[in-house]
């Protein structure tokens, strides 16, 4: 069964660098998404990405976060200049397609598929 | 997005089946309610969903009442590997700028042997 993946599975980091978080969205999906999770705390969203462009943000993706997708297969996620509050499981999404058009059951279309995650950790 | 309120845990016995509860009294008639689930550490991992019929698939069903104001998600023989935070997360469908999942605290399952 296909699945997202992501690299690193741990990245550790000095505040004030910058960091790369790479995903592999599932091949066929269009839509593609990070989220993450502080210790503790719920999953927050952060950006949603189609065709190229950042279709939805939050507050939390300020200038200090960009997204990219370089090639056909990759999704990134760059933090500038990382803060100790960016510690936090970073998860990469995707789905085929963003609506809720259909019901329920088998239908594959809508539902996001996460990654295993990315912990990030600032000193 | 309509919010949910969910029970902060459960327990359940190994084979018995699970009941998770979900109310979002103030849905609205367009949006979906979608189940998602969160083994320890690992990323969140999409169940089922619904409009208003009740759905079934190979993981769970999900049963919602006739006014939509609350819903409920069914593992029918719950084992070890169930035990998660369960999310109930009610959606509307997508355009302009709704693309996102809004989780909230969850119910923690936990399976007992």
């Amino acid at each position: 069964e296909p699945e997202v993946t992501q690299t690193p599975s741990h990245q550790v980091t000095q505040m004030g660098q910058e960091v790369i978080l790479r995903c592999v969205p599932i091949s066929n999906h269009l839509y593609f998404y990070w989220y993450r999770q502080i210790l503790g705390q719920k999953v927050e969203f952060l950006v949603s990405f189609y065709n190229n462009e950042i279709s939805e943000k939050s507050e939390i993706f300020d200038d200090q976060f960009s997204v990219e997708r370089p090639d056909g297969s990759n999704f990134t996620l760059k933090i500038r200049s990382t803060k100790l509050e960016d510690s936090a499981m970073y998860f990469c999404a995707s789905s085929k397609r963003g609506g809720g058009r259909t019901s329920g059951g088998s239908s594959s279309y809508n539902e996001q598929f996460f990654g295993p995650g990315t912990r990030l950790t600032v000193l | 997005d309509a919010k949910t309120t969910q029970p902060p845990s459960m327990d359940c016995a190994e084979g018995r089946a699970a009941n998770l509860p979900c109310n979002h009294s103030t849905i609205s008639g367009n949006e979906y309610v979608y189940w998602y689930r969160q083994i320890h550490s690992q990323g969140p991992q999409y169940i089922i969903h619904g409009l208003k019929n009740n759905e079934t698939n190979e993981m769970a069903s999900l049963i919602i009442t006739e006014d939509r104001k609350s819903s409920t998600l069914i593992l029918p023989h719950a084992t070890l590997r169930d035990t998660a935070v369960y999310y109930c997360i009610v959606r509307a469908p997508m355009g302009g700028s709704n693309y996102k999942l809004t989780f909230g605290k969850g119910t923690l399952l936990t399976v007992n042997p």
